[in-house]
C-alpha cells in the first residue's frame, strides 16, 4: 500500500513551458485534491475532485487544469508556466470526512 | 467564509520546555472538523489529529495535547517536554462537514526546539 505518490519530485521549467504533475493513490479514495505551498505559507487549494469524471476549482485555479478519468489518478496540468507558479505542489486524497493523506510533494521552479 | 489564523509565525524554545501553538478559526457552519498537521524539515505533511465540532473534550496523546474551545473558536496544540525532533512547521486546518471536504489551512507556525 503506497498511499499517495507524486512524480516528479523536482522539476525546473522555463517560462512558457508546460508540464503535467502526476498523482496516484491506491486507497480507493473518492476525494482527491491539489494544493500549492508557497514559501512560508500554508497550503492553498488549486483543484479538487469528488470522484472520477468530476472536478472543480479551488481557491487558486488560474494557470492550471485537471482531469480525473480514474479513481486512482488525478494529474495536474500547467500550461504556459510562469514564475508565479514556482511552489511546492501537494496532492492529497481522502475518504469522505476523514483526514486527507498527502503525497510527498513536487518542488517546481519556473525560471 | 472559512478562515484559520495561526498568529505565531515562529516559536523557539529550549528542549524540555512546554510550548503551545495557537489556532483560531472562523466559520458560519455548526458542524465542521479541525485538524493539525506537522511538516518536518523533510517536507511531507503528517496528520496529527482530527476533531469534530461537537466534541469539545480535550485530547492527549503522549506528549501532545489539544484544547478545543468552541466559545473562543480556538483549537490550541500543546507539546509537553519538547524534544528536538518536534522541530517542524505545524499547520492548523478546518474542513466543512458538508460539501467537497476542502481543507482551509492556517499559515503555519515554525517551531524550533534548541538542544
Amino acid at each position: 500500500n503506497a498511499g499517495v505518490t507524486q512524480t516528479p519530485k523536482f522539476r525546473i521549467l522555463k517560462i512558457g513551458q508546460s508540464m503535467t504533475l502526476q498523482c496516484t493513490q491506491d486507497m480507493n479514495h473518492n476525494y482527491m485534491y491539489w494544493y500549492r505551498q508557497d514559501p512560508g505559507m500554508g497550503l492553498k487549494l488549486i483543484y479538487y475532485s469528488v470522484g472520477a469524471g468530476i472536478t472543480d476549482k479551488g481557491e487558486v485555479p488560474n494557470g492550471y487544469n485537471v482531469s480525473r478519468s480514474t479513481t486512482e489518478d488525478f494529474p495536474l496540468r500547467l500550461e504556459l508556466a510562469a514564475p508565479s507558479q514556482t511552489s511546492v505542489y501537494f496532492c492529497a486524497s481522502s475518504s469522505t470526512t476523514y483526514e486527507q493523506y498527502f503525497g510527498p510533494g513536487t518542488r517546481l521552479t519556473v525560471t | 467564509a472559512q478562515k484559520v489564523t495561526q498568529a505565531q509565525t515562529e516559536i523557539s524554545v529550549v528542549e524540555k520546555e512546554d510550548v503551545t501553538l495557537d489556532c483560531v478559526y472562523e466559520t458560519r457552519d455548526t458542524t465542521y472538523y479541525l485538524f493539525w498537521y506537522k511538516q518536518p524539515p523533510s517536507g511531507e505533511l503528517v496528520f496529527l489529529i482530527r476533531r469534530n465540532s461537537f466534541d469539545e473534550q480535550n485530547e492527549i496523546s503522549g506528549r501532545y495535547s489539544w484544547n478545543f474551545q468552541k466559545s473562543t473558536s480556538s483549537f490550541n496544540f500543546t507539546i509537553t517536554a519538547s524534544q528536538v525532533v518536534d522541530s517542524a512547521v505545524y499547520f492548523c486546518a478546518q474542513q466543512r462537514a458538508q460539501g467537497a471536504q476542502k481543507l482551509v489551512f492556517g499559515q503555519g507556525t515554525r517551531l524550533t526546539i534548541n538542544p
